[in-house]
């Protein structure tokens, strides 16, 4: 079957820096997104992988490696708005989603 | 503000209840989906239209009847729901199915089934 697995949640400082991992086995890879979602809002795109490597957009970074079927979303200089639930997907071969059930991420003072 | 919306975003109906989901994208995108988020799940895909077609209906109860007049607008229609079945319900669009676009999503509504 198809799987997306994510820590459940995670736990940081404001200020640091945290990494928020994903792994996947799918039916063929078509790209990773990555989504933010802060609680009784809709899920935002943050970013899409489909080669490997890291794609860099301000303080958020995107990692990726086919090879490995893995994946990690890297928050620099958390801010207290960073903290919401971090949504990893991966489309397979039929362009189907394949969702993760989220990380919930906690960012204290 | 995504540029999807979705009313009402909370609803509360016993099971007996007949009540509809209304979403609406300004995005000019041929695309629409309805998603189940259930706690500490993975988003379920439910329906797909693309260009008002429906090209996906994963095995859903049909208690959920979708519905896509055109390719801004998509409502559930809900009927003798299960409490089981309360959940968040999101709404997305991309540019069209089966394609490597991005989906922008809705707020969503929240639903509890009583």
């Amino acid at each position: 079957g198809q799987n997306i697995d994510q820590p459940t949640e995670m736990t940081a400082t404001e200020g640091a820096i945290v990494q928020i991992n994903c792994t996947y086995q799918t039916s063929g890879f078509n790209g990773l997104f990555w989504y933010q979602q802060h609680a009784g809002e809709a899920p935002t795109f943050l970013s899409y992988n489909v080669l490997d490597g890291l794609e860099e957009k301000g303080r958020f970074s995107s990692f990726l490696s086919r090879s490995k079927g893995y994946s990690y979303l890297l928050l620099k200089e958390l801010q207290m708005k960073d903290s919401a639930s971090y949504l990893c997907a991966v489309r397979d071969s039929n362009y189907q989603l394949i969702w993760g059930a989220g990380t919930k991420l906690i960012i204290k003072p | 503000e995504t540029g999807v919306t979705q009313t009402p975003r909370h609803l509360v109906m016993g099971m007996t209840n007949k009540k509809s989901l209304k979403c609406e994208q300004h995005l000019g995108h041929n695309a629409m989906y309805w998603y189940k988020q259930s706690a500490k799940k993975p988003l379920e895909l439910m329906f797909v239209y693309n260009f008002k077609e429906q090209t996906e209906n994963n095995s859903v109860p049909s208690r959920f009847s979708p519905e896509c007049p055109n390719s801004s607008h998509l409502f559930l229609h809900l009927h003798t729901l299960q409490p089981e079945d309360s959940a968040l319900y999101l709404c997305a669009s991309s540019q069209r199915a089966g394609d490597a676009d991005t989906q922008y999503f809705g707020p969503g509504t929240r639903l509890t089934v009583l």
